[in-house]
């Protein structure tokens, strides 16, 4: 079935540093690719999304294209605060709007 | 402007105890959707009902029932919890348009945390 994987283990950063998070998808057809953010304690929130091939989503900052080639749709941000330290899934759409999470990636960064 | 709306925030029961988590969403969306969420997992779909009157099995469905009592509330049953069950718990909600084949993102609540012990 269709599915996402996103890169192993957390994310560590000093302020100001260059964030990518690796995602990579595995699906049949051409799905919507998203990016969410949970901060602590909270559910998820949509950070960006890209719906067809060669899109680029971004909002804050952040920044994701979707790469048919490659079928990859990774997360970059080139100066990171404190304040975006939280876990980020990458996920895609399948049949009736349901999503497929990665795992998640839990990104702290130190002032 | 509440968004989705769960009850209870936190939970604790025994094993064979039942309880109903509530969902509510306030934004007319047709879909909604139960997730669970445990460690290195991801998010992972128990069922959804993708339209009111409807509802189907998502990824993990063995012990839990659903009910769409009307377009805002989707409520998760579990009958006789057990411990595998202890997880975060979060619903969703989303808008089809159903000509335009056109879906909004999803929302989320900020989730029910359920303990089984």
């Amino acid at each position: 079935g269709d599915s996402v994987t996103q890169m192993e283990g957390p994310v560590t950063l000093s302020e100001e540093a260059f964030l990518t998070i690796n995602c990579t998808y595995t699906a049949t057809g051409y799905p919507s690719l998203f990016w969410y953010v949970q901060y602590p304690g909270e559910g998820l929130q949509l950070l960006l999304k890209a719906t067809k091939a060669d899109d680029k989503g971004s909002n804050k900052g952040f920044e994701a294209t979707y790469r048919k080639e490659t079928t990859s749709f990774h997360l970059e941000k080139g100066s990171v605060q404190v304040s975006d330290s939280a876990v980020y899934f990458c996920a895609l759409s399948y049949g009736n709007n349901r999503l497929a999470f990665g795992k998640g990636n839990q990104v702290v960064v130190i002032p | 402007n509440a968004g989705v709306t769960q009850t209870p925030k936190f939970q604790v029961l025994k094993t064979g105890q039942s309880m109903t988590l509530q969902c509510a969403q306030d934004m007319n969306h047709n879909s909604m959707y139960w997730y669970r969420q445990d460690p290195g997992m991801g998010l992972r779909l128990i069922y959804y009902s993708a339209s009111e009157g409807t509802t189907d099995k998502g990824e993990v469905p063995n012990g839990y029932n659903v009910s769409r009592l009307n377009k805002r509330e989707f409520s998760l049953r579990l009958e006789s919890a057990a411990p595998s069950q202890t997880s975060v718990y979060f619903c969703a909600s989303s808008h089809r348009d159903w000509d335009s084949s056109y879906n909004s993102p999803l929302h989320f609540g900020n989730g029910t945390r359920l303990t089984v012990t």
